[in-house]
């Protein structure tokens, strides 16, 4: 019963290049969710995937991210011409279409997150 | 006004005692409420779902006070694995409508 799946776990770029982020949702599960956490700050929500679909990118910085969660395989987070500041734990979670019944929270499941580091 | 906002502690306590952390939100709309653990650069952990009813699973007690806008997570008889950052998370509360808005955390440290 595979968790939430991320990889790499560990990413070094140097700036200017481009990063890719990959996760695998918990099966069964179809929404997927990146966070990103910066050293010492909260996990910030970033966006969030159906399918072919982006339902919310509110959290997303406006240049150089995005992200995909096409139809076969796993969701990715695309950041290009990484710069310092992007240097953070990158983590994915995912949930089922909906809560229990009468008692729905919606909860989310992370995977152990991507560690990318901007030389 | 930060959206979801905890005392970052830390709270040294020994063993075997009952520790309380509280948590604030700012979004009084917001829609279901959640503990996490997160253990040093690891992921986050689902610990318990908060209800308004408040509940309740093991050593770990967790209520809701909609009306003041805050969450309490209690744990008794606190164990050394109990050791960990505890994440206060809001659902519907400016991280989208259904991304997850996480407070700063709250450093426990149990002592033996």
């Amino acid at each position: 019963n595979a968790g939430v799946m991320q990889n790499p776990r560990h990413l070094v770029r140097r700036r200017g290049q481009e990063a890719r982020l990959r996760c695998s949702p918990m099966k069964g599960h179809s929404h997927v969710y990146w966070y990103r956490q910066l050293p010492e700050e909260g996990l910030k929500f970033m966006v969030y995937l159906q399918k072919e679909n982006i339902i919310d990118e509110s959290g997303m910085p406006k240049e150089r991210f995005s992200a995909e969660f096409p139809k076969e395989g796993p969701s990715i987070l695309r950041i290009q011409q990484v710069v310092r500041g992007d240097s953070a734990a990158y983590f994915c979670a995912s949930s089922s279409s909906t809560g229990l019944a009468g008692r729905s929270s919606y909860e989310q499941y992370f995977g152990p997150g991507t560690r990318l580091t901007v030389t | 006004r930060k959206e979801v906002e905890q005392d970052p502690g830390p709270f040294n306590v020994p063993e075997g005692a009952t520790v309380a952390f509280n948590c604030t939100y700012s979004n009084s709309a917001s829609q279901s409420f959640f503990w996490y653990r997160q253990d040093c650069r690891k992921e986050p952990k689902l610990l318990m779902s908060v209800y308004s009813s408040g509940n309740e699973d093991g050593r770990f007690t967790a209520q809701l006070n909609r009306a003041s806008q805050y969450i309490s997570l209690l744990i008794r008889d606190s164990k050394l694995s109990d050791s960990a950052t505890y994440l206060c998370v809001v659902r519907g509360s400016g991280g989208g409508a259904d991304g997850l808005t996480f407070g700063k955390g709250t450093h426990l440290i149990i002592q033996p």
